[in-house]
């Protein structure tokens, strides 16, 4: 079955530097999404992404978060200048069709911390 | 926008018993519900959903249940065994972003 894949599984940045998260959504997918979950608490809608461009974000996805689809396979998260609180599991999700009401299938997330 | 609330936050069962998680949801508009489960270090993956004109759907052990007018709707896990042992997320969409319930960890005691 195919997969949305994540890497880095694990990625340790000093505070102030940025990061890049990437993530390979299913091959024929047309909607993109970032979550976030700190330890312990619920999933968070970060952002979604459709036809280049961001369709929604939420809140916490403010100037330090940036979204882009480089190529016809990735798609990255970007944290500019990473805080402390900015450690938690990201989670890339994709889904084939959004008007259909589809599934979103989640990758196994990236662990970011923040020293 | 949409909020869902989801209890209980643990829930702990003997083998075999049935464990059931309550979800509620605020926007009229959401349709589409469907629920995933987290196991320790992997990403959600989803085990059943309910589309809004649908008020029950099985899934052999698994069973979710809508009532659209109250704005909840529900998991039912029968039989449970010590693998269904995680964290199980309900979340509410109506084609745009999707919110997550705050999830409830299930502990299947053998």
């Amino acid at each position: 079955e195919p997969e949305v894949t994540q890497t880095p599984s694990h990625q340790v940045t000093q505070m102030g530097q940025e990061v890049i998260l990437r993530c390979v959504p299913i091959s024929n997918h047309l909607y993109f999404y970032w979550y976030r979950q700190i330890l312990g608490q619920k999933v968070e809608f970060l952002v979604s992404f459709y036809n280049n461009e961001i369709s929604e974000k939420s809140e916490i996805f403010d100037d330090q978060f940036s979204v882009e689809r480089p190529d016809g396979s990735n798609f990255t998260l970007k944290i500019r200048s990473t805080k402390l609180e900015d450690s938690a599991m990201y989670f890339c999700a994709s889904r084939l069709d959004r008007g259909a009401r589809q599934p979103q299938h989640f990758g196994d997330g990236t662990r970011l911390s923040i020293l | 926008g949409e909020n869902v609330e989801q209890h209980p936050s643990t829930l702990s069962v003997q083998e075999g018993d049935s464990a059931v998680i309550k979800c509620t949801y605020s926007d009229s508009a959401s349709n589409y519900f469907p629920w995933y489960k987290q196991e320790l270090g992997k990403g959600p993956q989803l085990i059943i959903d309910i589309r809004s004109n649908v008020g029950e759907k099985k899934d052999q052990r698994i069973a979710v249940t809508l009532n659209k007018t109250a704005k909840h709707f529900s998991l039912h896990i029968t039989e449970t065994q010590p693998e269904d042992s995680a964290v199980y997320f309900c979340a509410a969409t109506n084609n745009n972003d999707m919110r997550f319930g705050a999830g409830t960890r299930l502990t299947v005691k053998p």
